[in-house]
């Protein structure tokens, strides 16, 4: 079956201006993750869903970043006034239910803030 | 907190060498979850495996195997006869059941080369 999506896989924009990065998940995957990859880094943690709602955001860097899964599947992770450290790879994962399961990457959307 | 050390940054090797990565973690869990996960040069992390902390048992599957040892907290991963293909970054990852996210705390990852 299909696996985890996301787009764009790139995306380079300016300083201050502001970016949607969008995650589909594995079809029945009630669980889904947003992960920051810096470069030569493991993966950080960004927030967590578990449906609809956000059940541990407590990984977001600033209140300049939000994300939401309205619907329960697709997710979109949204970032204001960008600035240059926030360059890096966002990754999207994920799992059947969560605890402690198995999550599934996507590709990742790469940024890039000029 | 949890956390999980990949002290190896990056090992080179010939073409069909053994090779052991290290991982070593903390946590105060009880139950626990441990994963290994590839990163080819493509980018995309693709799993490899996952052990609970209740299963000490090591693991085999082709040319990989896993040793997980409670008492020194330690989850090695040895890829046997080494392919050019197994060249990227091995990340090793840490869950702890007791969070409401299962989110996953990653080591820094060790870069290996396997050279023809």
């Amino acid at each position: 079956g299909a696996g985890v999506s996301q787009t764009p896989s790139n995306k380079v924009t300016e300083k201050g201006k502001y970016v949607e990065l969008r995650c589909d998940p594995i079809s029945g995957h009630t669980a889904l993750y947003w992960y920051r990859q810096s470069l030569g880094q493991g993966p950080e943690f960004l927030i967590y869903f578990q449906g609809t709602g956000a059940a541990d955001d407590s990984g977001l860097p600033n209140d300049r970043f939000f994300a939401v899964r309205p619907e329960g599947s697709v997710s979109t992770l949204k970032i204001q006034r960008t600035e240059r450290g926030d360059s890096a790879v966002y990754l999207c994962a994920s799992s059947l239910m969560g605890r402690g399961e198995t999550q599934y990457f996507g590709p990742g959307t790469r940024l890039l803030v000029l | 907190a949890q956390k999980v050390t990949q002290a190896q940054t990056e090992i080179s090797v010939v073409e069909k060498e053994d090779v052991t990565l290290d991982c070593v973690y903390e946590t105060r869990d009880t139950t626990y979850y441990l994963f290994w996960y590839k990163q080819p040069p493509s980018g995309e992390l693709v799993f490899l495996i996952r052990r609970n902390s209740f299963d000490e048992q090591n693991e085999i599957s082709g040319r990989y195997s896993w040793n997980f040892q409670k008492s020194t907290s330690s989850f090695n991963f040895t890829i046997t006869a080494s392919q050019v293909v197994d060249s990227a970054v091995y990340f090793c990852a840490l869950s702890e059941s007791n969070r409401i996210s299962s989110r996953l705390t990653f080591g820094e990852g060790t870069q290996l080369t396997v050279n023809p």
